[in-house]
């Protein structure tokens, strides 16, 4: 009875490539986050969304976009993929002022 | 530039000792802050929070102190248990929920606790 849950969990590709890790939660929170853990373990904040609605955008190339289809849903679509993308993608949700619930983590590797 | 410093990358500690685990941080507007654990192929879980309010909060075996002149915060595991050994991850923000959630994270501290 997974609370947040993202495929694939291993995602290995050709530089170039155009690829997307999904995201669902089913515990009714309101936001959702897209994170990144590089290769010097640093958690980094990409995106969040507020019931649908796109509420933190960092310093994240436009290669990276992230679509909401609804709120229990945040998915990560990466196009041109680059040596440089390759990490550990971590999806969060949580209530407004709650603590953030994490997904397991999607690793990504580029070749 | 980091925010939210763990300069310790690993620790190593008895069962049934105290752990301490360190974080420091450098944005004098956050004023809510978290502590994460996380093991192997998993994500992160929450752990313990401590707002700037407090200089302590206490749930069972753990308890963060919060020393904000000095900008530094601490987790105590007492006893430390073999299955507390995980990377415990420092996090930091300005107003719980009120940036919806932006979160700033140090990179980890490994514990690992030996029988």
């Amino acid at each position: 009875d997974t609370a947040v849950s993202q495929t694939p969990k291993y995602l290995v590709t050709q530089m170039g490539n155009d690829k997307s890790i999904k995201c669902e939660q089913n515990l009714g929170h309101d936001t959702m986050y897209w994170y990144k853990q590089d290769s010097k373990k640093f958690l980094k904040i990409m995106f969040s969304y507020n019931n649908k609605e796109l509420i933190i955008n960092e310093t994240v190339p436009n290669r990276f976009s992230p679509k909401s289809p609804d709120k229990a849903h945040l998915n990560l679509h990466i196009n041109s993929l680059e040596l440089g993308d390759s990490a550990v993608y971590f999806c969060a949700s949580s209530q407004v002022n709650g603590e953030q619930f994490f997904g397991p983590g999607t690793r990504l590797t580029v070749l | 530039d980091q925010q939210v410093k763990q300069n310790s990358p690993s620790l190593s500690v008895q069962e049934g000792r105290i752990s301490i685990l360190n974080c420091d941080y450098t944005n004098s507007m956050f004023d809510y802050f978290l502590w994460y654990k996380k093991y192997p192929a998993e994500g992160p879980t929450f752990l313990i929070s401590i707002s700037s309010i407090k200089d302590k909060n206490e749930d069972g075996r753990f308890t963060v102190f919060l020393n904000k002149s000095a900008k530094h915060l601490s987790l105590h595991i007492v006893p430390s248990q073999p299955g507390d050994s995980a990377v415990y991850f420092c996090a930091a923000s300005v107003g719980r929920g009120s940036t919806l959630g932006r979160l700033y994270f140090g990179r980890g501290t490994q514990l690992t606790v030996w029988p």
